[in-house]
Parts: structure tokens; C-alpha cells; sequence
């Protein structure tokens, strides 16, 4: 079974620049997680989403960044415009079944982002 | 405010010593979790423990909580140099699960070397 992908692994761009972040979940997951981890600081969250629907949005930092998961299926996570802060490495994670009482989110391996 | 707190921030041994990481919270959870990050890499889960455990093995890995001081402890035994690598523990808030599902609190993690 494939795991969660993310691509581009990395990405350099220009202060001002945009970029989009691509997840791909592990199939039938309905649950979708973005989170990054800045200057070698704490993993934060950014947002969840549940199938297509945003559940939780309070990490997003600012409305520079946009997310959106068409179909329940992959997400993506655009950056517009880029601002030198937004460096550091964008984690997706998916998991099953929110009904569970406990489960594990399974990370993809991220993607560098660097803005000169 | 920071769900998790790790200490030692870094922490450098040799090959065939135990490495002990500890981790507190502070709000009430519904599990928590211990994630390993090799550099450059993405994260990799290494063990769930339930609010009402207080231990867990997996491996050479034992992992303990205890929710009256909100507080858990991740043993690596007999380490090798292939455990070097950022150890994080992240907390799935209890409020957050029945509300919003789960999302994960990272701490700033323990940078870990294992000297051959």
C-alpha cells in the first residue's frame, strides 16, 4: 500500500513568488492534515480536512495561505505571495476514521520550501 | 500555548547506551504519540499510547505515561547509530478529537546522536 506523497520534495522561489504543495493521502483516508515546521521550531498544525470539507483551519497563519482538497481526494496548499517566514518544511499526514478512539496519522515526507 | 514540552533538547550517547527522552503537556489527552525524524527525511510513527496506559513496548522502544503529571517518556534501548535522528511526542488533545478530530500537538523534539 503507497503512503502519503507529497511533491514537489523542494521547492526555492522568490519572495512574492506563489507556490502550491500537493498531497496525496493514503487511499480511503478521510482525513487530511497539513502542518510545517519553521526554522527548526515545534511540527505546527495548519488545517484539517475531513473528506472535501475544511474541519479545522485554525493553524492557517494568514489568508497568503489557501487549501483546498477537490474530490476528498488530494489537497493542495498554495502559498500567494510567498513572504521569506513561510521557509521550512510542509508535513501532510492522513488518517482513517475519525470515529476511532485513538489512531495513528501516517506523515508523508514533506516538502522544502525556500523563499529567497 | 505549547501542547508538548521534550527535554533534553539534544541529547549525544554511544552505540549500546539507553537514551531517555521525556515529554509534558498540559491540557488533557486522548493519546499520545512518539514520531522519529531522520534528517531531511519525513516522520515516521513509532508508538501510540492510550490515556489509560501507562505502558507500552515495541521493539527496543518503551514508552510510559503518566496523566497525573501530564508528563511521558520515550526509552530507546541498546541504541545504534541508526537511531540517531529528531524525536518528537505530539499530543491529540481530548477537546480537539470530540470537536474537531484529532488534530496532533507537536513539541519541539529531542535531537538525538548515537556515537559508533
Amino acid at each position: 500500500e503507497a503512503g502519503v506523497t507529497q511533491f514537489p520534495s523542494h521547492s526555492v522561489i522568490e519572495k512574492g513568488q506563489t507556490v502550491t504543495l500537493r498531497c496525496d493521502p493514503i487511499s480511503g483516508h478521510d482525513n487530511l492534515y497539513w502542518y510545517r515546521r519553521v526554522m527548526g521550531k515545534e511540527i505546527k498544525f495548519l488545517l484539517h480536512f475531513v473528506k472535501e470539507s475544511k474541519q479545522d483551519e485554525s493553524g492557517m497563519p494568514n489568508n497568503r495561505f489557501l487549501a483546498e482538497r477537490t474530490g476528498g481526494t488530494y489537497s493542495t496548499l498554495k502559498v500567494q505571495p510567498a513572504e521569506l517566514e513561510d521557509s521550512g518544511v510542509y508535513f501532510c499526514a492522513s488518517s482513517q476514521d475519525r470515529t476511532y478512539a485513538s489512531y495513528e496519522q501516517y506523515f508523508g515526507p514533506g516538502t522544502r520550501l525556500t523563499v529567497t | 500555548s505549547q501542547q508538548g514540552e521534550e527535554d533534553p533538547q539534544a541529547l549525544s550517547i554511544q552505540e549500546g547506551e539507553n537514551a531517555t527522552m521525556n515529554c509534558s503537556y498540559k491540557t488533557s489527552i486522548n493519546n499520545l504519540q512518539w514520531y522519529r525524524q531522520n534528517s531531511g527525511r519525513g516522520l515516521v510513527h513509532l508508538i501510540l499510547i492510550r490515556s489509560n496506559e501507562r505502558e507500552k513496548h515495541s521493539g527496543r522502544l518503551r514508552v510510559t505515561l503518566d496523566t497525573s503529571k501530564k508528563s511521558s517518556s520515550l526509552l530507546i534501548t541498546a541504541s545504534r547509530a541508526a537511531d540517531t535522528a529528531s524525536y518528537f511526542c505530539a499530543t491529540d488533545a481530548l477537546s480537539s478529537f470530540y470537536n474537531q478530530g484529532g488534530k496532533l500537538i507537536f513539541g519541539q523534539g529531542t535531537e538525538l546522536s548515537v556515537k559508533p
